[in-house]
């Protein structure tokens, strides 16, 4: 069964500072989708990673993927209030079916 | 990518009722998912509705309580039924769309 675990669960940090957030993943898979939610808000699609050493980056936010360690890194460079938002690391289970399997996310608040 | 349209967005409901959440996508699509989030917490899948075909439930879920219709490839609807305070979540359903999937608006329902 595939799981996929994120850390950390929350992130509280302070405007202008850069950080981390890891998304690993039990079993072999082909892609790794990251997604944004605002509170009462659905899900945006951030970035999609097919392939090992697959490198996104948009405005602040950079996101990676390491096939062979089973790892993405979402990181955030130089933070802004507006990035405030929980955060998605979703894998297909390679099965064939299309289903993904989330991460229990990263609430991230960043203070002024 | 598909833009979907989810109805309710929300709902209060009494228990021992039921509930209907419908998702209308502007383009055709073969696979539809259907999600739930319980409070704070990540998304987990409740079942794939494909057109002309039984959904495909994961473990946990079960016909009988969350039932689902797929009359066609644009449209899907899927039923909480018999809701007790424990139902009380947001459903969002998914298409693929491109590279990555989209998911509705969602549907927060209260259960009281």
């Amino acid at each position: 069964e595939l799981k996929v675990e994120q850390n950390p669960l929350f992130l509280s940090m302070q405007e202008g500072k850069n950080y981390t957030i890891y998304c690993n993943y039990s079993t072999t898979s082909d892609r790794l989708y990251w997604y944004r939610q605002d509170p009462g808000k659905s899900l945006e699609s951030l970035f999609v990673l097919l392939s090992n050493g697959a490198v996104k980056q948009e405005g602040r936010l950079m996101a990676s993927l390491d096939t062979k360690a089973r790892l993405s890194t979402l990181h955030i460079t130089a933070a802004v209030h507006d990035l405030s938002a929980t955060y998605f690391c979703a894998v297909d289970d390679g099965l064939g079916a299309q289903k993904l399997v989330f991460g229990q996310g990263t609430r991230l608040t960043i203070n002024p | 990518s598909a833009v979907i349209s989810q109805k309710p967005s929300r709902d209060i409901c009494q228990r021992g009722t039921s509930l209907t959440i419908q998702c209308q996508v502007d383009s055709q699509v073969t696979m539809m998912f259907w999600y739930r989030q319980q409070p704070g917490q990540s998304l987990t899948l409740i079942a794939t509705a494909n057109q002309g075909s039984e959904a495909t439930y994961e473990s946990g879920f079960v016909i009988d309580k969350f039932p689902i219709s797929r009359p066609n490839l644009t449209f899907s609807t899927l039923t909480v039924s018999n809701m007790s305070p424990e139902d009380s979540s947001i459903y969002l359903c998914s298409v693929p769309g491109g590279l990555s999937y989209t998911f509705g608006s969602g549907t927060r329902l209260t259960v009281v």
